[in-house]
């Protein structure tokens, strides 16, 4: 299957400082990528919807100003969390989305190894 | 929007037996089905997946049924090793014409027992 990275993987800041959390696909080219956060033993909480090029979309509830999304080039998509606080702390997790075949509308979703934040 | 449900939240299997984790879905438009294998402190893994011209897909020791009638879908382990557990996450993606929209089940922790 494709390979998607994340970096860090995991990170420790202080409360009031920003992080920035990269996610790159690795041998494909990603017109779409999300970000999804994820709190022990829970499910996966789909963030934001990262678009190539474009701005990003933010699912309901999610502040755009704290979690800022840049998706720069087709293979590079970041989240920083600004001014993080210890309720920000969590497992981070970006997807990437690939078509099953070129010029189709039937795609395949890759996940990412995800980045542990801890803010103290 | 979409409702996946996912049973059972935890299961225990003895190494060699089956095991089999069961979703439903609630939008008739849904239209593919994968099935994510999350070991602890990584990302989910995708493992098998479905498409709803299909009835059932196999791959070696794991297999997913697909009932779009009664919209639900199965996952199926044989021969369960150790290996296997972690926590298995069931999804449902409406994608087609300008739409995508992926929704998890709950996830299923499943440990195997040597």
């Amino acid at each position: 299957g494709a390979v998607v990275s994340q970096h860090p993987s995991w990170v420790i800041c202080k409360s009031g400082t920003s992080v920035k959390i990269e996610c790159r696909s690795l041998d494909f080219q990603a017109t779409t990528m999300f970000w999804y956060r994820q709190f022990p033993k829970q499910s996966l909480m789909l963030m934001a919807t990262s678009n190539e090029g474009s701005k990003a979309t933010y699912e309901q509830g999610v502040e755009k100003d704290k979690f800022l999304i840049n998706h720069a080039s087709l293979t590079l998509s970041t989240l920083t969390v600004t001014s993080a606080h210890p309720e920000d702390s969590s497992f981070y997790i970006c997807s990437a989305r690939i078509p099953t075949r070129a010029g189709t509308r039937s795609y395949e979703q890759y996940f990412g190894p995800g980045t542990r934040l801890t803010v103290t | 929007g979409e409702n996946v449900e996912q049973h059972p939240s935890t299961l225990s299997v003895q190494e060699g037996d089956s095991a089999v984790i069961k979703c439903t879905y609630s939008d008739s438009a849904s239209n593919y089905f994968p099935w994510y294998k999350q070991e602890l402190g990584k990302g989910p893994q995708l493992i098998i997946d479905i498409r709803s011209n299909v009835g059932e897909k196999k791959d070696q020791r794991i297999a997913v049924t697909l009932n779009k009638t009664a919209k639900h879908f199965s996952l199926h382990i044989t021969e369960t090793q150790p290996e296997d557990s972690a926590v298995y996450f069931c999804a449902a993606i409406r994608s087609g014409a300008g739409s995508y929209q992926l929704t998890f089940g709950k996830g299923t922790k499943l440990s195997v027992i040597p």
